[in-house]
């Protein structure tokens, strides 16, 4: 099956340092999405990228669909603590029968020192 | 509001025993998903279901049965032969269209012991 790498597996930075994370794939995606869970409650939904070269904010966020369509990144500008959490990329192929499934990244874990 | 419920928030069980969890969605939303969450570890699809009265295996469906008899529900039942149940569960749902966002409710955590 599909395989995401998602990197790297657990981040400690300070509160006002930029943060990046990145996920690759074995295949082509046409969709990515990028979540953030907080300790015992569902992911939420930050970024969602369908276009091979879109670049997406969402406030300090930016994340970016790779040319290749193997690969996303999601950049956080100016952390600050309530970006704790886990980090999950996710990304899609639209074809046959499992057009709706998505495949998931291990996450990335980010601490951020106040 | 419009949102996903899963109910209850912790859930415990005894060895042997059949489980179902719940998942409610007023999103209007064609298709629903569960998965299942281990430490360290990304979310493993389950089952999903596309439509009523139809669902689909997952990557890990052995244990496990679901039914979807109503648009907005989409239950799951972790049953005895599941061999490691203990584990945070999440439902999902999203639109039939070819973006796939998916839209998660707050999980349940299931304990068997």
């Amino acid at each position: 099956g599909q395989q995401l790498n998602q990197s790297p597996q657990s981040m400690f930075i300070q509160e006002g340092e930029d943060v990046s994370m990145n996920c690759t794939s074995s295949s082509i995606f046409n969709t990515w999405l990028w979540y953030k869970q907080d300790p015992g409650e569902g992911p939420v939904l930050l970024i969602a990228l369908y276009k091979a070269g879109e670049l997406t904010s969402n406030g300090r966020l930016t994340a970016q669909f790779g040319i290749t369509r193997k690969d996303s990144f999601l950049n956080i500008s100016a952390s600050i603590p309530s970006d704790v959490g886990i980090y999950f990329c996710a990304g899609r192929l639209n074809s046959g029968g499992s057009n709706y499934k998505l495949t998931f990244g291990k996450g990335t874990l980010l601490t951020v020192n106040p | 509001d419009g949102g996903i419920t899963q109910s209850p928030k912790y859930l415990f069980r005894k060895e042997g025993q059949n489980v179902t969890l719940s998942c409610e969605q007023n999103l209007n939303h064609d298709a629903m998903y569960w998965y299942r969450q281990d430490p360290g570890q990304g979310l493993r699809l389950i089952y999903y279901s596309q439509i009523v009265n139809d669902f689909q295996k997952g990557d890990i469906a052995e244990g496990y049965s679901v039914s979807r008899e109503k648009k907005e529900s989409f239950p799951l039942t972790v049953t005895s032969a599941q061999k490691n149940p203990t584990a945070f569960y999440l439902c999902a749902s999203s639109i039939q269209s070819r973006r796939g966002e998916q839209y998660f409710g707050p999980g349940t955590r299931l304990t068997v012991t």
